[in-house]
C-alpha cells in the first residue's frame, strides 16, 4: 500500500529564509504527487503536482517541488519565505495505476511559522 | 471559478444526534471524498464516491455513512453522534482521472457535545 510520510511536523523560519518542507513517498510505482496548503479555517488549496512531465514542478506563490525517484522524495521548497505563507502543508500521492483513480494518500501535514 | 461548498462551517450537536453534513460541486466531478482532520494526524478518508449512488469505504468508515443521489451533492451522515467525532470534517471532489487533484471545501468543524 502506498503512504506518504512527512518528516516533521512544525517547522519554524525567519522571514526571508529558505523554505525547506519534507515528503518521501513509498510505492514500488511512481505515483502522482501533490502539495497542498490550508491556512487556518480553511480547505486545502493545490500548490503544485508532479504527473511525470518534469521532474522540477513550479507551483503557485513561487513554491517549487523535486521529485527524486532515487530517494523516493518530493519535498517541497522556497527561497525565501514571506509572513503569508505560514500555513499547514500537506503532501499527498495518488496511485497510477489500478483503480479509484482520483483517491489520494495524506501525509500528516506540516505547521510552518514564519517569524519576522 | 470551481467550488466545492459545505452546508455548515460550523455546527454545534448532542451525543446521540443524527447529523447531516452536505457538500456540493459544481464542476461535473465523478468523485467525491469527505475527510476527517485532527491535528496531527492529517486527513483521514472517511468515504469516497466515483459515481452517483456508488460508494466504497475509506480508512475510518465505522459511525459514518454516505449517500450520492445526485452527482453534484454528496452527504455525510453521522447516525448516532458521538464525542469523539468532534473534528473538523473536509469535503472534496475529483475528476476521476490518475493525475487528477481534488478540490476541496472550507470544511465543517463539529463538536459534539
Amino acid at each position: 500500500a502506498q503512504s506518504v510520510t512527512q518528516l516533521g511536523s512544525h517547522v519554524s523560519v525567519s522571514e526571508g529564509a529558505l523554505v525547506l518542507l519534507r515528503c518521501n513517498y513509498s510505492s514500488s510505482v511512481p505515483p502522482y504527487l501533490f502539495w497542498y496548503v490550508q491556512y487556518p479555517n480553511q480547505g486545502l488549496q493545490l500548490l503544485l503536482k508532479y504527473t511525470s512531465a518534469a521532474t522540477l514542478v513550479k507551483g503557485i506563490n513561487g513554491f517549487e517541488a523535486e521529485f527524486k525517484k532515487s530517494e523516493t522524495s518530493f519535498h517541497l521548497t522556497k527561497p525565501s519565505a514571506h509572513m503569508s505563507d505560514a500555513a499547514e502543508y500537506f503532501c499527498a500521492g495518488g496511485r497510477a495505476g489500478g483503480t479509484s483513480y482520483g483517491k489520494l494518500t495524506f501525509g500528516q501535514g506540516t505547521i510552518l511559522t514564519v517569524h519576522p | 471559478d470551481v467550488k466545492v461548498t459545505q452546508s455548515s462551517r460550523y455546527l454545534v450537536k448532542r451525543t446521540g444526534e443524527k447529523v447531516f453534513l452536505e457538500c456540493v460541486q459544481d464542476m461535473d466531478h465523478e468523485n467525491m471524498f469527505w475527510y476527517r482532520q485532527d491535528p496531527g494526524l492529517g486527513l483521514r478518508l472517511i468515504y469516497f464516491s466515483y459515481d452517483v449512488k456508488m460508494k466504497e469505504k475509506g480508512d475510518i468508515p465505522e459511525g459514518y455513512s454516505v449517500s450520492r443521489e445526485k452527482k453534484e451533492r454528496f452527504s455525510l451522515i453521522l447516525e448516532s453522534a458521538s464525542t469523539n467525532q468532534t473534528s473538523m470534517y473536509l469535503c472534496a471532489s475529483s475528476l476521476s482521472t490518475p493525475s487528477a487533484e481534488q478540490y476541496f471545501g472550507p470544511g465543517t468543524r463539529l463538536t459534539v457535545t
